[in-house]
């Protein structure tokens, strides 16, 4: 099945700076990847996520870039805030879903 | 439209008992999938329903088990529960796009 690797498990960041996660997957057939914020104590939410058929996707200050030959995807945040502080969950998809550990990000104001 | 329900969103158990969960979809989403989160093993898949059959299951022993419903409400149940199984329950709907919206979460405490 599919193993999905997230790194850094922890990352803290200067409000301003800008923060970058990073995720490789083991299926070649995995062809959707999604990324979750998921504040304490509440659900993980879908922030944005990106298909085999695409290399880059960026929505305001959020960006995903996708390297199906290297099987990696990164997130990418710009112009941290404070309220950017939360765990992020990669994630890829063939017959399932399978997540990555997380990633706890701390933005310093 | 309404988000991903679940109840009960608290459950204490202890050792040996069972539990059932349950998940209401999305409307017009025909798939669910449950996951299990601990703090020191991230987001678990557990298994995953579409049209009341079961399409794929995670690396849980047979004491985890599920179904789906006709209106595509799901269950997951746990027999004989351990200490172990304590742990923030998730569903997750989702539609042909395949972006799934997750539930609340069940947090099941087993002492």
């Amino acid at each position: 099945g599919e193993n999905v690797e997230q790194h850094p498990s922890t990352l803290s960041v200067q409000e301003g700076d800008s923060a970058v996660i990073k995720c490789t997957y083991s299926d070649s057939a995995s062809n959707y990847f999604p990324w979750y914020k998921q504040e304490l104590g509440k659900r993980p939410q879908l922030i944005i996520d990106i298909r085999s058929n695409v290399g880059e996707k960026k929505d305001q200050r959020i960006a995903v870039t996708l390297n199906k030959t290297a099987k990696h995807f990164s997130l990418h945040i710009t112009e941290t805030q404070p309220e950017d502080s939360a765990v992020y969950f990669c994630a890829a998809s063939s017959n399932d879903m399978r997540f990555g550990a997380g990633t706890r990000l701390t933005v310093k104001p | 439209k309404a988000g991903v329900t679940q109840t009960p969103r608290y459950l204490i158990k202890t050792r040996g008992q069972q539990v059932t969960l349950s998940c209401s979809p999305i409307s017009g989403h025909r798939s669910v999938s449950w996951y299990q989160q601990t703090p020191g093993q991230g987001l678990q898949f557990l298994f995953e329903y579409f049209s009341e059959t079961q399409r794929n299951k995670g690396n849980f022993p047979g004491r985890f088990s599920g179904r789906q419903f006709s209106n595509s409400r799901s269950e997951m149940n746990v027999s004989t529960l351990e200490l172990g199984d304590s742990a923030l329950y998730l569903c997750a709907s989702w539609d042909r796009a395949y972006e799934q919206y997750f539930g609340p979460g069940t947090r099941l405490t087993v002492t």
